[in-house]
């Protein structure tokens, strides 16, 4: 079955620390990995996907198949960034829009 | 920026009541979505629909629940006798492709309260 597990509900670092949202899956063959994010009063939308290998407001997220994760990390946070991020599975056979989400993560950034 | 759009925001309503979620997918995508989230819960999906049929579904998604996209430009959701489980904000999403685009397009969603 899949699954995927965001262990931290809330996460809070400072204006320009690093932060890592971290992300791991359980699933056999091959999956498609995103990341969504939610900012305050906006609707879900994508932020990035692992096919992409791209850097989006900062943020990068590297599939590690040996461990199963997806962590998300940018290297100097902003305030800005204050939102709530959902890692996302979609295997690969599925009809794209069956996504397995977290349970999220509230990513605060303090001034 | 096309958007997805809902209405209701918000809807109150008594058990056993039928419901009527209603979105406007963005108009050149072709595959539709309904998700949930009862809250303090995941985003689950409930069903894919595609060429005017139901390219999958979920267990939530029993026979108390349809869809039908009735015009050009809506996709519905119907809830025949909702429970007081069904509580939760509901979330249309559309998208351009099928397997391998992986984006999504959400709506705002619309917050459902069953009394």
């Amino acid at each position: 079955a899949q699954r995927v597990t965001q262990p931290e509900k809330l996460l809070s670092v400072f204006k320009g620390a690093p932060v890592e949202l971290k992300c791991n899956y359980s699933y056999s063959g091959s999956p498609e990995l995103f990341w969504y994010v939610q900012y305050s009063r906006q609707r879900l939308q994508l932020l990035l996907r692992h096919i992409s290998r791209e850097s989006i407001k900062g943020f990068t997220a590297d599939l590690n198949k040996g461990e199963t994760s997806f962590h998300l990390k940018k290297p100097f946070a902003q305030e800005e960034d204050s939102a709530m991020y959902y890692c996302a599975l979609n295997h690969r056979g599925s009809t794209l829009g069956r996504l397995y989400f977290g349970r999220g993560t509230q990513l605060t950034v303090w001034p | 920026e096309p958007e997805v759009t809902q209405t209701p925001s918000h809807q109150v309503t008594q058990m056993g009541q039928e419901v009527i979620l209603r979105c406007v997918p963005i108009s050149n995508h072709l595959y539709f979505y309904w998700y949930r989230q009862i809250l303090g819960q995941k985003v689950e999906f409930l069903v894919s629909f595609y060429n005017n049929e139901i390219s999958e579904k979920s267990e939530i998604f029993d026979d108390q629940f349809s869809v039908e996209r009735p015009d050009g430009s809506n996709f519905t959701l119907k809830i025949r006798s909702t429970k007081l489980e069904d509580s939760a904000m509901y979330f249309c999403a559309s998208s351009r492709r099928g397997q391998g685009a992986g984006e999504l397009f959400f709506g705002e969603g619309s917050r459902l309260t069953v009394l």
